[in-house]
């Protein structure tokens, strides 16, 4: 089956500071999306990306966030300013085939 | 608005009893039904999926489900579970948003197999 990859498993940040959490979706598909997951609860939609422009945002993904395609291949999420309550489990996913990846433990301290 | 409905939060079961955790969608268009298991503290994986044909889907790890569409559920089972089966299960749908296509999960089931 193919896989979507994601970097780093965990990252540890200080409170403001900026994270960058990357994917490596399923060659050539068009879409992928980001989920977060705060411990213990439901996984929530934070943004779809299609065709290099955002589709879909949720109310979670507010202005300290941000996606982007740097180089064609991989896909990044970023938050600018990190809050406490940015603390979660960060999916990315293949939404054609619902692969997702093993995600990115963000811990903010 | 498309939903993913778990109504069960937890479900506790003695091991090699069977099990059921429900699943219940509500849209209006065709969908693409998922279920994933969660293990503490770890990702999601896949354990099956329906997209179309065959109504009974079997998966990973024993598991299967059977999307009724009459009935708009797609309910996961297994005969028989064993200690290692205690996890979290998350129902998900693939559905159309204006236009896009998303993802939508249930709110879960933590599944604890009882020796």
């Amino acid at each position: 089956e193919p896989e979507v990859t994601q970097t780093p498993s965990h990252q540890v940040t200080q409170m403001g500071q900026e994270v960058i959490l990357r994917c490596v979706p399923i060659s050539n598909h068009l879409y992928f999306y980001w989920y977060r997951q705060i411990l213990g609860q439901k996984v929530e939609f934070l943004v779809s990306f299609y065709n290099n422009e955002i589709s879909e945002k949720s109310e979670i993904f507010d202005d300290q966030f941000s996606v982007e395609r740097p180089d064609g291949s991989n896909f990044t999420l970023k938050i600018r300013s990190t809050k406490l309550e940015d603390s979660a489990m960060y999916f990315c996913a293949s939404p054609m085939t619902a692969f997702f990846g093993q995600g990115t433990r963000l811990t903010v301290v | 608005a498309q939903s993913v409905t778990q109504l069960d939060s937890q479900v506790p079961v003695f091991e090699e009893a069977p099990v059921e955790l429900r699943c219940n969608y509500s849209s209006s268009v065709s969908v693409y039904l998922f279920w994933y298991v969660q293990y503490p503290n770890q990702g999601l994986q896949l354990l099956l999926k329906y997209l179309s044909g065959s109504t009974l889907v079997k998966g990973i790890n024993g598991f299967e489900a059977e999307f009724n569409k009459s009935q708009t559920s797609f309910h996961l089972r297994k005969p028989s579970v064993h200690i290692s089966d205690t996890a979290e299960y998350f129902c998900a749908a693939l559905m159309n948003s204006g236009g896009y296509q998303k993802v939508t999960f249930g709110t879960g089931t933590k599944l604890q197999v009882i020796p």
